[in-house]
Formats: C-alpha cells, structure tokens, sequence
C-alpha cells in the first residue's frame, strides 16, 4: 500500500458539469498519474505530473485539465463534463525500489 | 511507443504452471519489460520488470528471449487469486516512468 486514496470512489453528474477528482499521496512521491479505463480495454494515460506545478499530457488529454499545487494533491478536472468520459479513473504514483508505478482504488464516474 | 502483442485469453488449472507470452518485436535497446497484473475491481499492480536477463520474485518469473524480443511470465502454481488481467508493456528508459497498457490477457485459473 503507498498511501494513495481518491475521492470521490463514486460520482454520477450530468453533462456539461465541471467534475474534480482528487487524488491523494502521503508519501511525498514525485510522480503521479491519472488513467481512465473502459470496458474491454487496458488503461489510457490521461495527463501526469513530475513535480508541484509541473504537467504534462498523456495520450487522451482532451477535455480534462490538472493541477498539482501540493505533492501530496493531484487533481483532474472535467471543465464540462461529457458522456464519453463516463468511465473509472485510476490514479498512480511511481515509488520503490524500482520505479513502478502504485494505483489508487479508482473513481467510477458516470456522466448522464 | 514500442507495442507488445498477448493473447486476449489464457486458462490454467489450479496449482499448475502458467506461461504467459508477450511478443515486443520493436523494443529498443533502452526499453525495459514490465508486467503488471489487474485484479477484478482493483487498480493494476507491479509484478515484475526485467532488462535482458531472467528475473524471480515472491510473484513469479520473467523469461526474456535472448534477442528480446519476446518474453513469457512465469506462475509457478497458479493459484485462484492469481485470476487477472496481466499486462506486458515496455518502458521506456527516460520517460518519465509512464506506462502504455494494451488489453492485456485475461488469465481464468480453473479449481
């Protein structure tokens, strides 16, 4: 366990709705992530962070935004969320001895 | 990226060996071989990596061909909980540690 919790676990919302998830560390680890996964495939990474206030993105970033103010915090947002963002979001952090990554529990949203 | 290629779907008895293959035809040279596993309703979890030589752990075993460019994960007696989607994927040396998930193969261990 790295000590890694999102909230909220679960979220229906309606579209065009702003959505914030909140990821969260306790370990002081430089690196972290946000996936989302969809049935029938693997995960997508959506943005990451390799330090407080330093993003980048991922390979489905469209419609979703980050902050990292705080290394214990990263946050994804749906500005306006959609249907096509209904989906689990996981969260990750890269620790050990080996670098590899550690996932929080997921967030299962739902945008109607 | 580099892409890996597994078969959707494998199946095991329990208590038996299980090989699960991974091809990686395009790894380069700085590439490292990472396996992960994902329990139904939880997020993935670490299982293994690997450079060019074989690699143990308390988990399992990572066989990697002698030009690289395939690999096989190695449980040694499959156990029920060992039921998961295990993913193959290549990281890249420098990059930030992401990960690219393909679909991974779906392993069902039979009682």
């Amino acid at each position: 366990d790295a000590g890694i919790t999102q909230s909220p676990r679960h979220k229906v919302t309606e579209t065009g709705t702003p959505v914030t998830l909140r990821c969260h560390q306790t370990e002081n680890h430089r690196y972290m992530y946000w996936y989302r996964q969809d049935p029938g495939h693997g995960l997508r990474l959506i943005h990451y962070s390799y330090g407080v206030k330093d993003t980048d993105k991922g390979e489905v970033s469209d419609g979703y935004s980050v902050s990292r103010s705080k290394t214990e915090d990263f946050l994804l947002t749906l500005e306006s969320a959609t249907s096509s963002q209904t989906s689990v979001y996981f969260c990750a952090i890269t620790a050990g001895a080996y670098n590899e990554q550690f996932f929080g529990p997921g967030t299962r949203l739902t945008v109607l | 990226d580099a892409k890996t290629t597994q078969p959707n779907s494998m199946e095991s008895n329990e208590e038996e060996p299980v090989h699960l293959p991974c091809n990686h035809s395009t790894i380069s040279g700085t590439d490292y071989i990472h396996w992960y596993r994902q329990l139904p309703s939880q997020g993935p979890e670490y299982v293994i990596h690997g450079l060019t030589s074989n690699v143990n752990n308390r988990m399992a075993s990572l066989a990697i061909a002698e030009d690289r460019k395939s690999s096989t994960l190695i449980l040694h007696r499959a156990t029920l909980r060992d039921a998961a989607v295990y993913y193959c994927i290549l990281r890249e040396g420098g990059s930030n540690y992401k990960l690219t998930f393909g679909k991974g193969t779906l392993l069902t261990v039979n009682p």
